[in-house]
């Protein structure tokens, strides 16, 4: 149980161009997802707290309007990343909460951007 | 949230124990411990948490020190399949309160 399934798992892109990113909870509803940035040979960066319903909280240093968090419903999330660039190119990864096995992380999104 | 101390890398005999030891020394009462792992490109999977009293489950074991300052993760009979970086995690349970990632243990189980 309390699965998130995160799609897609790869993703290359243009720069410039604008990729958007899924995060689901498929047996569970989760009010709150987290969304995650990890550079290579480093540790998960926290990017921002979405709240279904309401605007996203964003960590300090993280760039709301480039990063679009829309959570619209119980059990989906998404991340846009608008004009990218090759410095956004990272392992994207969300997360939920859950009363018995505590956050659930996706399976996380390869983003290049070249 | 409390801060966590792990060694950066370890590693363990494939079928022995693994022990892998975290600090939180700051640690506050109403702070539980969690533990994660990260496989290479995956997302971080859950293992196991506990508040003060030790824990099992079927993939491990956790043990509080008494005091709460030190705990340490005991997979059983590690595997290849068990080489990851495993996060030791401290925060205040029960709500919906971000999860924040130190660098945590490379664990490098070797044939």
């Amino acid at each position: 149980g309390a699965v998130v399934s995160q799609h897609p798992s790869r993703v290359i892109c243009k720069s410039g161009t604008s990729v958007k990113i899924e995060c689901r909870s498929l047996d569970f509803q989760a009010t709150t997802m987290f969304w995650y940035r990890q550079f290579p040979k480093q540790s998960l960066m926290l990017m921002a707290t979405s709240n279904e319903g309401s605007k996203a909280t964003y960590e300090q240093g993280v760039e709301k309007d480039k990063f679009l968090i829309n959570h619209a419903s119980l059990t989906l999330s998404t991340l846009t990343v608008t004009s990218a660039h090759p410095e956004d190119s990272s392992f994207y990864i969300c997360s939920a909460k859950t009363e018995r096995y505590g956050y659930t992380f996706g399976s996380g999104t390869r983003l290049t951007v070249v | 949230d409390a801060k966590t101390t792990q060694p950066p890398s370890m590693d363990c005999a494939e079928g022995r124990a693994a022990n892998l030891p975290c600090n939180h020394s700051t640690i506050s009462g109403n702070e539980y411990v969690y533990w994660y792992r990260q496989i290479h490109s995956q997302g971080p999977q859950y293992i196991i948490h506990g508040l003060k009293n030790n824990e099992t489950n079927e993939m491990a074991s956790l043990i509080i020190t008494e005091d709460r300052k030190s705990s340490t993760l005991i997979l059983p009979h590690a595997t290849l399949r068990d080489t990851a970086v495993y996060y030791c995690i401290v925060r205040v349970g029960g709500s919906n309160y971000k999860l924040t990632f130190g660098k945590g243990t490379l664990l490098t189980v070797n044939p």
